[in-house]
């Protein structure tokens, strides 16, 4: 079984949609959380970062812990063709970064 | 501000072939991570340098080593290539010696064995 669970999609959405990304994760060391957006053949770029359990909200990105459960999410508001592109958890307890294998989003216009 | 810097973007090697790839941090950071990213996959630690030593290390063999110059900068040397090393190899920076320090990446090398 792997550290951190998270469906790869793809999902597919209208624009202006709300989508919802999840990871599950089975390691309680874990901390921190973040989200990393990739476009294809490019680098991860951070878009959330959120320390122990809570809400943080940036523009039409929210980010969801749950400790208890061991359930992050991410959610975008009235997406757009542009935020197309494979969505990464990470998390750690330490230093390295744990990833989930990464969900494919796709925005229709 | 330069952000994480990375090179080669694309590198073509063949199995047994040794190859080393390079990472210039963001500015103003210490310390270098190295993922690897399988197609498909979430990116994968191998290694973290931090003032110029290997401070923590994931599951990968001896075949994968490192440096850190005294500018932050860095390497990954892979030698005796197999197909299986065929990836996206990333580079990550951040700043000093805190747990769950931001860590932000380069775009990569994509590295194909052949």
């Amino acid at each position: 079984q792997k550290e951190v669970e998270q469906d790869p999609g793809p999902l597919s959405v209208p624009e202006g949609a709300i989508v919802s990304l999840n990871c599950t994760y089975s390691n309680s060391a874990f901390q921190y959380f973040m989200w990393y957006r990739q476009y294809s053949r490019k680098g991860p770029e951070l878009l959330m970062y959120t320390y122990s359990s809570g809400n943080k909200e940036d523009g039409r990105f929210t980010a969801q812990v749950d400790k208890s459960s061991k359930y992050i999410s991410l959610f975008i508001r009235d997406s757009q063709p542009s935020d197309s592109a494979t969505y990464l958890c990470a998390m750690t307890g330490r230093r390295a970064l744990t990833f989930g294998s990464g969900t494919r989003l796709q925005v229709q216009p | 501000d330069a952000g994480v810097t990375q090179s080669p973007t694309h590198l073509i090697k063949t199995r047994g072939q040794q190859v080393t790839l390079r990472c210039s941090p963001k500015s103003g950071h210490d310390t270098v991570s190295w993922y690897q990213q399988a197609l498909g996959q979430g990116p994968q630690f191998i290694f973290q340098y931090y003032e110029e030593e290997e401070r923590q290390r994931g599951n990968f063999p001896d075949r994968f080593s490192g440096h850190q110059f005294p500018n932050y900068s860095s390497e990954l040397n892979v030698n005796a290539l197999l197909l299986g090393d065929s990836a996206l190899y990333l580079c990550a920076s951040s700043l000093g010696g805190s747990r769950g320090e931001t860590q932000y990446f380069g775009p990569g090398t994509r590295l194909l064995v052949l």
